[in-house]
């Protein structure tokens, strides 16, 4: 199956500063690499994803980018604002016996300081 | 148009009891999935179905028992409650046939004593 790591565990930044968060994967054969952001007591939404014949993507001040050689994606996220401060979660689709698992990090919490 | 609901939102157990988490959605959704989260351990999958009378294995399966007995409900069950299960469990579903973007439910915080 898939292992995912994602780094940092938690990452402070000041308000209108940039934030990267970064994902390792194991499995080369996985194909489709989500974001997904949670904030305090909710559920998990997804922001944006990548597959992996995309090297990057982007929506609004958001943007990922896929380094398929090396096995890692990231997350970028400009001009942040307190309104993004969350517990952020990156995955990687496992497909075997024709179902789909989406492998997740262990989860990033981002701190936008007002 | 519900989403993914759901039941109960809290629940408390003595070590011993058994309980069934009910999932459901309206979203026609071929695959659906329970995930445990726990502090600094992110979302770990449990069971999934790829459709109505289908279950498998997740990552983190013992202890737990599922069904799918019609397409729009997932029920998770613990037969012997322990305080190693005390998380906060996620139903998700996805429409599959390559998409897979997982729509969560609220969540149901669960606490083993």
């Amino acid at each position: 199956g898939e292992n995912v790591e994602q780094h940092p565990s938690t990452l402070s930044v000041q308000e209108g500063d940039s934030a990267v968060i970064k994902c390792t994967y194991s499995d080369s054969a996985s194909n489709y690499f989500p974001w997904y952001k949670q904030e305090l007591g909710k559920r998990p939404q997804l922001i944006i994803d990548i597959r992996s014949n995309v090297g990057e993507k982007k929506d609004q001040r958001i943007a990922v980018t896929l380094n398929k050689t090396a096995k890692h994606f990231s997350l970028h996220i400009t001009e942040t604002q307190p309104e993004d401060s969350a517990v952020y979660f990156c995955a990687g689709l496992y497909s075997g016996a024709g179902s789909y698992q989406l492998t997740f990090g262990k989860g990033t919490k981002l701190s936008v300081i007002p | 148009n519900a989403g993914v609901t759901q039941t109960p939102k809290f629940r408390v157990l003595k070590t011993g009891q058994s309980m069934t988490l009910l999932c459901a959605q309206d979203m026609n959704h071929e695959y659906m999935y329970w995930y445990r989260q726990d502090p600094g351990m992110g979302l770990r999958l449990i069971h999934y179905s790829v459709g109505e009378g289908t279950t498998a294995k997740g990552e983190v399966p013992d202890g737990y028992n599922v069904s799918r007995l019609k397409k729009q409900n997932f029920l998770l069950g613990l037969e012997s409650a322990a305080p190693s299960q005390t998380s906060v469990y996620f139903c998700a579903s996805s429409s599959g046939g390559g998409s897979v973007h997982l729509h969560f439910g609220n969540g149901t915080r669960l606490t083993v004593t």
